[in-house]
């Protein structure tokens, strides 16, 4: 069974990097088929795609945060990773690793979620 | 992007049937059938229970079916149960090659 483990500080300070990463176990990140990505649900708000990678390296990201966003991916240790630059408070939020499916927008296996709250 | 557009909340008794709807543009819901739904306990992961408008992942219950006419995604749950108590959020992939989620809807069971 495929599983997927998000790990990374859960504070970090205003105008910072968030660093996260989603350890994935029971299968290979490797695959032709699947993509990997990341979804962020703020307080008393809704979910939100903030990236996904291909495990080749090849990224795509939500306009809203381009600027500020960076996955990455290492096969070696079946991981990717979130970078996410100059945090405020409105970057704290349960941040989710998920598994993209064989078709677009299948988001199929999830993390449990980490939260991280962008704080002094 | 803007998010997709569903209603806040939807209630209704056990047994009945309800429906979510998921509005968005034709560069989204109405230009690929690539919309996917996701129940959402909070504290936990998301559980994907439709995918590609209309397809059940192995092991969600047929009280679950999903449909599409234009910009408008649907979400249709029948034989409302108790435990169906929770948030629904669609999601569409986009012709920007990325993806965006719905505003989510909160189902009441009264």
């Amino acid at each position: 069974q495929l599983q997927l483990q998000e790990s990374g500080p859960g504070l970090v300070k205003p105008s910072e990097t968030l660093s996260l990463t989603c350890t994935v176990s029971g299968g290979s990140i490797s695959g032709s088929t699947y993509y990997w990505g990341w979804v962020r649900q703020p307080p008393g708000k809704g979910l939100e795609w903030i990236g996904t990678i291909f495990y080749t390296g090849s990224t795509y990201y939500n306009p809203s945060l381009k600027s500020r966003v960076t996955l990455s991916v290492d096969t070696s240790k079946n991981q990717f990773s979130l970078k996410l630059d100059s945090v405020t408070a409105a970057d704290t939020a349960i941040y989710y690793c998920a598994r993209r499916g064989s078709s677009r927008a299948k988001f199929d296996y999830w993390g449990q979620g980490t939260l991280v709250t962008v704080s002094s | 992007q803007s998010a997709l557009t569903q209603p806040a909340s939807v209630c209704g008794s056990p047994g009945q049937s309800i429906t979510i709807s998921c509005t968005g543009t034709s560069s989204d819901v109405g230009g690929y059938n690539s919309v996917s739904w996701f129940q959402h306990h909070p504290g936990k992961a998301p559980k994907l229970i439709i995918y590609d408008v209309s397809n059940r992942p192995s092991g969600v219950s047929n009280r679950f079916s999903g449909s599409k006419s234009g910009n408008t995604a649907s979400l249709s749950i029948s034989g409302l149960q108790a435990e169906d108590e929770t948030e629904y959020y669609c999601c569409s992939y986009t012709s920007s090659d990325t993806y965006v989620f719905g505003t989510g809807t909160k189902v009441t069971v009264l």
